[in-house]
């Protein structure tokens, strides 16, 4: 059972506008949300996280919001640049989980220069 | 580079053999986490150690188990090896969480099982 849910595979984007990718989860026990980038051949490397107790995490041209009562975040990235393309994770994690992450399948990301 | 380290980059065996794959976390990290990503397919986890303990089991199969050791770094034996075995497996690393913490992920090991 997919708790962690991205529901569009892929994404394009003219570089300089901004990049919106979103998450769905079910269980409403998670409290903290994290969004990965990954790379090909490579590992994935962490880029934001927002806790629950906020709705809005920003840092640079990332911004991560939450919507508790819809189950749904989304991350924005304002400008796209072509650096950017990559596929992007979201993951979930409950306190009561011992901080077991629940990731998402990706959405690949293609910046257009 | 994220601090945590995988070995080998590449593996290539037949079915039903056994591999071992091997993890170093960040220095200072107590957790360690196994993940498995196939084709098209999400990041699947499949068991956590805290310290030497596991702490917490996912999809893993019962051809595969793991340890942590003393020192902390950390091996994943998949057995009986069959095709669909093949994937990517990654290796990540967190700190004792407080208000929420990050996991830090290795290169990863690309197991290819012919």
């Amino acid at each position: 059972d997919q708790q962690v849910k991205q529901n569009s595979p892929s994404l394009s984007v003219q570089e300089g506008r901004i990049s919106i990718l979103n998450c769905d989860y079910t269980n409403s026990m998670f409290d903290y949300f994290l969004w990965y980038k990954k790379y090909p051949a490579e590992g994935p490397t962490f880029l934001i996280s927002i806790s629950s107790i906020k709705d809005k995490n920003e840092d640079g041209r990332f911004t991560v919001f939450l919507n508790k009562s819809a189950k749904h975040l989304s991350l924005h990235i304002v400008p796209s640049q072509p650096g950017d393309s990559a596929v992007y994770f979201c993951a979930a994690s409950a306190l009561y989980t011992g901080n077991q992450f629940y990731f998402g399948t990706g959405t690949s990301l293609t910046v257009i220069p | 580079d994220s601090g945590v380290t995988q070995t080998p980059k590449h593996l290539i065996t037949a079915t039903g053999q056994r591999v071992t794959l091997r993890c170093s976390p960040r220095s200072g990290d107590l957790s360690v986490y196994w993940y498995q990503q196939s084709l098209d397919q999400g990041l699947q986890f499949l068991i956590q150690y805290y310290n030497g303990e596991e702490r917490a089991k996912g999809n893993i199969l019962e051809r595969f188990s793991a340890q942590q050791f003393p020192d902390l770094h950390s091996e994943l034996n998949l057995s009986s090896l069959e095709l669909g075995d093949s994937a990517l497996y990654f290796c990540a690393s967190s700190p004792p969480r407080t208000s929420g913490d990050t996991q830090y992920f290795g290169p990863g090991t690309r197991l290819t099982v012919l």
